[in-house]
């Protein structure tokens, strides 16, 4: 079974520091990541992917991929309260198919 | 650019009634469709999976069905419906990339 594995939260931050999101995988042969955000009651939003060991940043947001520790994370630097939400990981389980964690809830206080 | 629908945004509906959402995609062609349900704080479940017209996978046994009558719309339909079945129901679409993008979403209570 392909799991994907986060800590549910809620992680806690104030305003203007980084935040740290993690998430493990099972399946060692997943090419994919990608990290979602889902504000609540809402559906998730794509805002990044990686495919590559090492890092990739767009703005304030930096995906991070180690293949060999099957661990990717997501840095958010400057946190905004605006950014307080449930970030979702998930991978490339085949067929088409991502293989989503639970989420973390972020929540970015003033 | 893409753009997806679904409908209605939110449902409520009584156990044994029969369910029918809808989800369309705009402004690409030969999608994969995807549904997903997403009980009150957990992740989400992928229910059924659509690579073309007619082909519906599906991931879960449950009492929910899916059909693609259409290259961009995706249907998901139950005879009767139970209580185990409310949720935040999710349409989503992708190309040959994995990256997926979710509709708005349908928020279905059974009473």
């Amino acid at each position: 079974q392909k799991e994907v594995e986060q800590n549910s939260g809620p992680l806690s931050v104030p305003e203007g520091a980084i935040a740290s999101l993690n998430c493990t995988y099972s399946d060692r042969g997943s090419q994919s990541f990608f990290w979602y955000r889902q504000y609540s009651g809402k559906s998730p939003e794509l805002i990044m992917f990686i495919y590559s060991n090492g890092d990739k940043e767009d703005g304030r947001f930096t995906a991070q991929l180690n293949k060999a520790s099957q661990y990717v994370s997501l840095l958010i630097r400057d946190s905004q309260p605006s950014d307080s939400a449930t970030y979702l990981c998930a991978t490339s389980g085949g067929y088409n198919k991502l293989i989503f964690g639970a989420g973390t809830r972020l929540a970015v206080h003033p | 650019s893409q753009t997806i629908h679904q409908w209605p945004a939110t449902l409520v509906q009584p156990v044994g009634s029969p369910l029918s959402l809808e989800c369309t995609v705009e402004g690409t062609s030969n999608p994969n469709l995807y549904w997903y349900r997403q009980a009150a704080g957990r992740g989400l479940q992928l229910l059924f999976y659509s690579v073309g017209i007619g082909q519906i996978s599906s991931e879960v046994p449950q009492n929910l069905s899916a059909s693609r009558p259409q290259d961009r719309q995706f249907i998901l339909s139950s005879k009767k419906l139970l209580l185990s079945d409310s949720g935040f129901y999710l349409c989503a679409w992708s190309l040959s990339s994995y990256e997926q993008y979710f509709g708005p979403g349908t928020r279905l209570t059974v009473t």
